[in-house]
């Protein structure tokens, strides 16, 4: 299996500043993801981080807001910018496409707690 | 587009007993499905997954089944244990790389 872990585990943010989330993997994994739970909700994919090249964002989500790093297979960085209280939420990254393993079997890291004030 | 339900929302049982717990999506045309186990401050754990192909699959106390037609899957946890207190999470997968989530089921076992 996969290890992923995200820095930091939780942060407490002004609105209108910008937070970096990173995450690493412990292996090379060909897929990685972002995702959002919102306080009571479940997860839903902000977008994929495609290695060296722009991440494919879902429906709601735009490159200006949540800008997002690949420069390599194991790991990858979320902004989430010009912060407002709504940003308020767990965010999650994701791997898949592990060798070894069924490729569809996905890996989550254990999210980081962000509170907007 | 594809919706995950999961029904109850919440679960309390007595330790020892057999959970079981359902997932319905909208949209048959999924690749797999996979069940999730999410702990407080520890993000999520894959517990199984299903190709569309398949009807079950089974790990120790665990048991899928999947049965695209109806748009319904349930996950059996046999003999209940204290530590099996999480929310467990259902999550189909179709065309391309995206899972769609249920809102979760709370679980609790009480000793």
């Amino acid at each position: 299996s996969a290890v992923i872990s995200q820095k930091p585990s939780r942060d407490i943010c002004q609105r209108g500043t910008s937070l970096t989330i990173q995450c690493q993997v412990d292996s090379q994994v060909t897929m990685m993801f972002w995702y959002r739970q919102q306080p009571g909700q479940s997860l839903t994919l902000i977008a994929t981080a495609n290695q060296g090249s722009e991440a494919t964002y879902e429906s709601g989500f735009v490159i200006d807001k949540f800008p997002i790093s690949r420069p390599n297979l194991t790991f990858s960085t979320l902004t989430v910018s010009n912060m407002s209280p709504e940003d308020s939420s767990i965010y999650l990254c994701s791997g898949k496409g592990l060798a070894g393993v069924p490729q569809e079997t996905q890996y989550f890291g254990p999210g980081t707690r962000l509170l907007v004030l | 587009k594809q919706e995950v339900t999961q029904i109850p929302a919440a679960l309390s049982v007595p330790e020892g007993e057999n959970l079981v717990l359902n997932c319905s999506f909208t949209d048959s045309a999924i690749y797999n499905l996979q069940w999730f186990r999410q702990d407080p401050g520890k993000g999520l754990t894959s517990l199984l997954l299903i190709q569309s192909s398949q009807r079950e699959q089974t790990s120790g106390r665990l048991n899928a089944s999947l049965d695209k037609s109806s748009g319904r899957s349930t996950l059996y946890i046999a003999a209940s244990q204290p530590g099996d207190s999480a929310t467990y999470l259902c999550a189909a997968k179709a065309a391309g790389n995206k899972l769609t989530f249920g809102g979760g089921t709370r679980v609790l076992v009480k000793p």
